[in-house]
């Protein structure tokens, strides 16, 4: 399983744009690249998944160059509401499930 | 659609006592993940179950802890005895895991607290 590198932390205000760089140099071919948001007291949550280029939905973008030994999580417009902590995750999915590991992940804070 | 629902959400116990959570997945998801995490870190994967297989325990330990997902619906997860190291959430997780080649989505419950005095 790919290991991953995020930022420990990350500073915003509100209304600005955050990219989050994760880094996952031995990406297999099979595997997608996921991103989870974590509040406290609160289970991770899903955000989006990719596998290469572009994906966007309603809540953020995921960029994935061609080599996909890195990726970008661009949340547009933030608010306080966002202050959460962001896992990058590297897995594929196999006859047993899908099959990942969760970094320490990049704690964002959003201030007003 | 309910949740993943996990009992109890908070549990005190002594080192060396025994203490078992409950997990209740979302109706139809056939993977069940229990993570371990704690205070400032990521959630670690002790078990996952494939309908009521295991696909990978690699990181239980296993001469304390175990699991079971009997009917391939919910599961348990035990630790006897007890270690004070053992303080952290237990996350339970599901995914419906049916789409070869594509890693699914996780829906986590909310946890279980457990500290061990």
């Amino acid at each position: 399983l790919a290991k991953t590198t995020q930022p420990i932390s990350m500073d915003s205000y509100e209304g600005q744009e955050v990219n989050i760089t994760c880094s996952h140099n031995n990406i297999a071919t099979n595997d997608y690249i996921t991103w989870y948001q974590q509040f406290p007291s609160q289970g991770p949550r899903f955000i989006i998944q990719g596998y290469k280029t572009k994906v966007t939905n309603e809540v953020a973008s995921l960029f994935i160059p061609a080599d996909r030994k890195s990726s970008t999580l661009s949340l547009p417009r933030v608010s306080l509401s966002d202050t959460a902590v962001y896992y990058c995750l590297v897995g594929d999915y196999n006859t047993g499930g899908f099959k990942t590991i969760f970094g320490a992940g990049t704690r964002l804070f959003v201030k007003a | 659609e309910a949740g993943v629902a996990q009992s109890p959400r908070y549990k005190i116990i002594e080192k060396r006592q025994s203490v078992a959570f409950w997990c209740n997945p979302i109706s139809g998801h056939a993977t069940l993940y229990w993570y371990q995490q704690i205070l400032g870190q990521g959630p670690k994967l002790l078990i996952q179950f494939q309908n009521n297989g295991v696909v990978d325990d690699s990181q239980l330990p296993k001469d304390r802890f175990s699991a079971e997902r009997l009917k391939g619906v919910d599961s348990t997860l035990k630790i006897q005895p007890a270690k004070l190291e053992d303080s952290a959430v237990y996350l339970c997780a599901s995914s419906f895991s049916s789409l070869p080649g594509q890693g699914p989505e996780q829906f986590f419950g909310p946890g279980t607290r457990l500290t061990v005095l």
